[in-house]
């Protein structure tokens, strides 16, 4: 699987968009981009994924460069609850490949 | 139920104690996961269930050895362990062991091995 690289902290002001970048330029072509977050003290949450297209769902959006080699997840309206870890997982869309973590993003929405 | 309920949330125990984790999820999920997590460090993968039968064990040591009763229950026994293995224990279910899904995690067992 493709290694991604992600800065290991930012802050957010509440209210405000929240963008998360990660870079992934080796991906594959059937590679993936997945998002999670960990809350502290909870298990990871899935929150999205794609492979090429933009993304939207009701917690966020995955805008995928056309190269695919970075991305970037959008909380449109970070609030304190959005305060995570955020990982950036790319992934082979082939049967026994599971989900790497790697380090993250550490998130702070500040008031 | 859209949930991965994980019991017990704490658990100290001894190094010579014999003690089990239990998963549990009723979404019809068949692929069930044990992952550990120490302090600031992301999740690891321990093992992967699929239909019941172990798929992946990635290299853990025999100190913990998962059980699948059935399709709704996931064990994790643990015996002799030491005290580098305190950590978050987390389970996660999926549909199948297809990649397409997301991973429901529980909230884990915060284990203390003294």
């Amino acid at each position: 699987d493709a290694k991604t690289t992600q800065p290991p902290s930012m802050d957010c002001a509440e209210g405000r968009a929240a963008n998360l970048p990660c870079n992934h330029s080796t991906i594959s072509g059937n590679e993936y981009v997945y998002w999670y977050r960990q809350i502290h003290s909870q298990g990871p949450q899935y929150i999205i994924h794609g492979l090429k297209n933009n993304e939207t769902n009701e917690m966020a959006s995955l805008i995928i460069t056309e190269d695919r080699k970075s991305s970037t997840l959008i909380l449109p309206h970070a609030t304190l609850r959005d305060t995570a870890v955020y990982y950036c997982i790319v992934r082979v869309h082939n049967y026994g490949q599971n989900f790497v973590f790697g380090p993250g993003t550490r998130l702070s929405v500040l008031p | 139920d859209t949930e991965v309920t994980q019991t017990p949330k704490h658990l100290v125990m001894g190094m010579t104690n014999k003690k089990s984790l239990k998963c549990e999820q009723h979404m019809g999920h068949r692929a069930m996961y044990w992952y550990k997590q120490k302090a600031k460090k992301p999740p690891e993968l321990m093992f992967v269930y699929s239909y019941e039968k172990l798929s992946i064990n990635e290299s853990v040591p025999s100190r913990f050895s998962p059980e699948c009763p059935n399709s709704s229950l996931l064990n994790l026994h643990l015996h002799a362990l030491q005290p580098e293995d305190s950590a978050l224990y987390l389970c996660a279910s999926s549909p199948e062991q297809v990649p397409n899904y997301g991973y429901t995690f529980g909230s884990g067992t915060r284990l203390t091995v003294v």
